[in-house]
């Protein structure tokens, strides 16, 4: 099955630096690729998502980038704000189901 | 639509019991997910449904979990009995499924602590 690592496990960044969490996943023929916030005690939530046939895509300061040879992902969140404070998680499928990472602990430092 | 509903929210139980946990899918929406998440395994998927019919439950744990979807409506994830290492939160999502990956909505969750 998929096995899908991410890091780093904690990210403090002070507000208005960008952020960066990278993944790798393991089968070749998982498609997409969505990343989901979980703020503290909430839900997680789709903030962006990206399929195998796109390299890059934006969402005002949230971007992603897949690079399908080298089976890695990642999520660029450029001028941080507090309330992009959360655990971050990636995610790699195929046919309807997907693996998620460990996830990521952002801390925006004011 | 009121998205997931997951019930109960909060759910304190004795080791040895049965604890039953609901969810309520979006409605048209085709697949549904049952999540386990903790500190040290983070969100582990434990089966999966398509149009009502179980999919993969390869990441059901053991013989002491179940799971049904009786409906297209309703689905529960049952623990019998429970032990303490059971202790997690317990997710229900739901997307429109139809072959294609797409964004899965996640209820509220079920905070589950056996004692």
């Amino acid at each position: 099955g998929e096995n899908v690592e991410q890091h780093p496990s904690t990210l403090s960044v002070q507000e208005g630096d960008s952020a960066v969490i990278k993944c790798t996943y393991s089968d070749s023929a998982s498609n997409y690729f969505p990343w989901y916030k979980q703020e503290l005690g909430k839900r997680p939530q789709l903030i962006i998502d990206i399929r195998s046939n796109v390299g890059e895509k934006k969402d005002q300061r949230i971007a992603v980038t897949l690079n399908k040879t080298a089976k890695h992902f990642s999520l660029h969140i450029t001028e941080t704000q507090p309330e992009d404070s959360a655990v971050y998680f990636c995610a790699a499928g195929g046919y309807q189901k997907v693996t998620f990472g460990i996830g990521t602990k952002l801390q925006v430092i004011p | 639509d009121a998205g997931v509903i997951q019930s109960p929210r909060h759910e304190v139980t004795e080791m040895g019991q049965e604890v039953t946990l609901r969810c309520k899918p979006i409605s048209g929406h085709n697949s549904l997910f049952w999540y386990r998440q903790t500190m040290m395994r983070g969100l582990e998927l434990l089966i999966y449904f398509n149009n009502n019919v179980p999919i993969d439950d390869s990441g059901m744990p053991e013989d002491r979990f179940s799971a049904k979807m009786p409906n297209a409506s309703f689905s529960t994830l049952k623990i019998q009995p429970s032990e303490p290492r059971d202790s997690a939160v317990y997710f229900c999502a739901s997307s429109l499924g139809g072959g294609l990956n797409t964004e899965a909505f996640f209820g509220q969750g079920t905070r589950l602590t056996v004692v």
